[in-house]
């Protein structure tokens, strides 16, 4: 199906490994974002990507690393997860402008 | 820091009851303004935006909002709720001259009694 599409859904890890979260839109809008959404804080922005090979931090982006090689295709890499890394992410796409955002279904990731 | 404030955290109301949630921007520029809605267990949704123009927008599923820009406002109203609006509901922004990001309120939670 066309869209955003996030995987995985739901992710137990323990601290300290490596996971990495995926996301793929074929819309070929140029922008993807990662968000987490924890409770009172709402969404926050991890880190942006403007178009292929282009990628910039946001609000909260320690610990986090993205890349972005291909349009479509927009990963986000926990290198050694912390507990305080517990939350739902969404993947965001939108085309240029300031135009909306469409959202993936988010993953639920859980630190032990 | 430019910051989006939604004035209620949780809010109960039953059905056929008039809704309003409080939307308010700290920033004194050109802004997009944006309403999502994330039902339970759902992605967010776009319900309604405004770029310009008539300041009284409307959206889906009977929503609209009201861009009052010397109050720095952009309040969503529905005049009569039902049971399947319950969601959580986030007013968001880009400023202008930003690369286009979200800046997002804290949302608010509704929960229609049935």
């Amino acid at each position: 199906d066309a869209g955003i599409t996030q995987s995985p859904r739901y992710k137990i890890t323990e601290t300290g490994r490596q996971v990495t979260l995926m996301c793929h839109q074929t819309w070929s809008h140029s922008y993807m974002f990662w968000y987490r959404q924890d409770l009172g804080h709402g969404l926050r922005l991890i880190y942006y990507s403007a178009a292929a090979d282009i990628t910039d931090k946001g609000e909260v982006p320690d610990g986090y690393v993205v890349s972005r090689s291909k349009t479509e295709n927009f990963p986000l890499t926990l290198e050694s997860a912390t507990r305080s890394q517990t939350s739902v992410y969404f993947c965001a796409s939108r085309s240029g402008g300031r135009n909306e955002q469409y959202f993936g279904p988010g993953t639920r990731l859980t630190v032990t | 820091a430019q910051s989006v404030s939604q004035h209620n955290h949780h809010v109960i109301l039953s059905e056929a009851a008039s809704l309003e949630l409080g939307c308010n921007y700290s920033y004194g520029g050109t802004v997009n303004l944006f309403w999502y809605v994330q039902y339970p267990g759902q992605h967010l949704q776009l319900l309604l935006k405004y770029f310009s123009g008539d300041p009284l927008v409307k959206g889906i599923k009977g929503f609209e909002a009201e861009f009052i820009k010397s109050k720095f406002s952009f309040n969503l109203r529905k005049p009569s709720v039902q049971w399947s609006d319950t969601a959580e509901y986030f007013c968001a922004v880009i400023l202008g001259g930003s690369q286009g990001n979200l800046i997002f309120g804290k949302g608010t939670k509704l929960s229609v009694k049935p």
